[in-house]
């Protein structure tokens, strides 16, 4: 079984829509979780960083997290085609002050948003 | 405030040669980690540094080294090189937020193998 699982897309979206990212995850014991941007060519960027049950919402940025389900998600409002981009969901067993510990990656979602 | 920062960017050797990769942390941080991207694998764990210290060793084989010193800046090394080396070579630093940790990526180095 796959340690972080992405629906590896293309996903693709007209502007102005909303775009959901979904990802899942193995381990029980993880404690943060990431989505970061990819640009072709480009490093990852990060988008959200989420820790607990819930929702954070960062402008047109929303991450949903669900330990129980184990089940992490990043909703796009208004899409741009800027936002065309790879989506990577990561999570992290470590989540205390000091050692980052190591990200475990999944493959990414490829987001298209058509103008 | 300088993001992370990594040397070089590009870079081209030849099998069975060696190479060292150098990163620069946001000022501050004292986590430094390394990743490897390849097309096939993704983005793969290599190590993290902490207080010049190896706090944790992904999967990859002793040829894979590194070293972090006093001033948070780090080092990577790859002896005998192989082909398959080619990847992306991503450095990342970390702070405490009192949340959680936030994790930031260098723009990277991209290292061909020929």
């Amino acid at each position: 079984q796959k340690e972080v699982e992405q629906n590896s897309g293309p996903l693709s979206v007209p502007e102005g829509a909303i775009a959901s990212l979904n990802c899942t995850y193995s381990d029980r014991g993880s404690q943060s979780f990431f989505w970061y941007r990819q640009y072709s060519g480009k490093s990852p960027e990060l988008i959200m960083s989420i820790y607990s049950n819930g929702d954070k919402e960062d402008g047109r940025f929303t991450a949903q997290l669900n330990k129980a389900s184990q089940y992490v998600s990043l909703l796009i409002r208004d899409s741009q085609p800027s936002d065309s981009a790879t989506y990577l969901c990561a999570v992290n067993r470590e989540n205390y002050g000091g050692s980052q510990g190591n990200l475990i990656f999944g493959k990414g979602t490829k987001l298209s948003v058509k103008p | 405030k300088a993001g992370v920062t990594q040397t070089p960017r590009y870079l081209i050797k030849t099998r069975g040669q060696q190479v060292t990769l150098s990163c620069s942390p946001i000022s501050g941080h004292r986590s430094v980690s390394w990743y490897q991207q390849t097309p096939g694998q993704g983005l793969q764990f290599l190590f993290e540094y902490f207080s010049e210290t190896q706090r944790n060793k992904g999967n990859f084989p002793g040829r894979f080294s590194g070293r972090q010193f006093s001033n948070s800046r780090s080092e990577m090394n790859v002896s005998t090189l192989e082909l398959g080396d080619s990847a992306l070579y991503l450095c990342a630093s970390s702070a405490w937020t009192g949340a959680g940790n936030t994790i930031y990526f260098g723009e990277g180095s991209w290292l061909t193998v020929v």
